[in-house]
């Protein structure tokens, strides 16, 4: 089954307007999540991620939500730009002590295309 | 050190034939991960290694794969006999251990392989 859900394969914005990916994820022990950006030909880059004592974490114009009673998490980018087009994953982990894997649950990923 | 490198980029190979990747990690990083990535999905983890010892392995791994990280620098990966099923971008991951606040891995562009 599959713990960590991006039910959107893809999304297509205009240049400069707000790009809202989501994430649903089963799994309550998950106490960390990431979004993962990628381009083709190339392994995902980390972006941001949130703990799961927060509600919202922000970098620059990336914006992560989480909402842990609905178990679902958000992405939103302000403003869009056309180099954001590319997959955007979603990933979860369980903290474990000193030395686990601290191993990553993906989600399929959305691809995301702003245009010009 | 500019991040983590895999070789080969690509490989194609014949049924039934073993292949090996190689992936050398940010110097500093004490973790490494492998995963694979099929097309239309996430990543999914193969297997980690804390220093050079292999602290956990997923069930993808099956007996024809291995892999091996001596003296906890760069680390291999065999595929023994491959299967047509066996194609896919294979992933290395590095990252240090985590010791609270925001963290990711730093992904290598993945070796692709194709079983003909």
């Amino acid at each position: 089954d599959q713990q960590v859900k991006q039910n959107s394969p893809s999304l297509s914005v205009q240049e400069g307007r707000i790009s809202i990916l989501n994430c649903d994820y089963t799994n309550s022990m998950f106490d960390y999540f990431l979004w993962y950006k990628k381009y083709p030909a190339e392994g995902p880059t980390f972006l941001i991620s949130i703990s799961s004592i927060k509600d919202k974490n922000e970098d620059g114009r990336f914006t992560v939500f989480l909402n842990k009673s609905a178990k679902h998490l958000s992405l939103h980018i302000v403003p869009s730009q056309p180099g954001d087009s590319a997959v955007y994953f979603c990933a979860a982990s369980v903290t474990v002590r000193m030395g686990g894997s601290e191993k990553l649950v993906f989600g399929k990923g959305t691809k995301l295309t702003v245009n010009p | 050190d500019t991040g983590v490198s895999q070789d080969p980029r690509h490989k194609i190979t014949k049924r039934g034939q073993n292949v090996t990747f190689r992936c050398d990690p940010i110097s500093e990083h004490n973790r490494l991960y492998w995963y694979r990535q099929t097309l239309g999905q996430g990543p999914e983890f193969l297997t980690y290694f804390q220093n050079e010892a292999q602290l956990e392995k997923s069930r993808l791994l099956s007996d024809r794969f291995s892999a091996e990280r001596p003296k906890g620098s760069f680390s291999t990966l065999e595929i023994q006999r491959t299967e047509q099923g066996d194609s896919a971008m294979y992933l290395c991951a590095s990252s240090l251990t985590r010791t609270g606040g925001d963290y990711g891995y730093t992904f290598g562009s993945g070796t692709r392989l194709t079983v003909v």
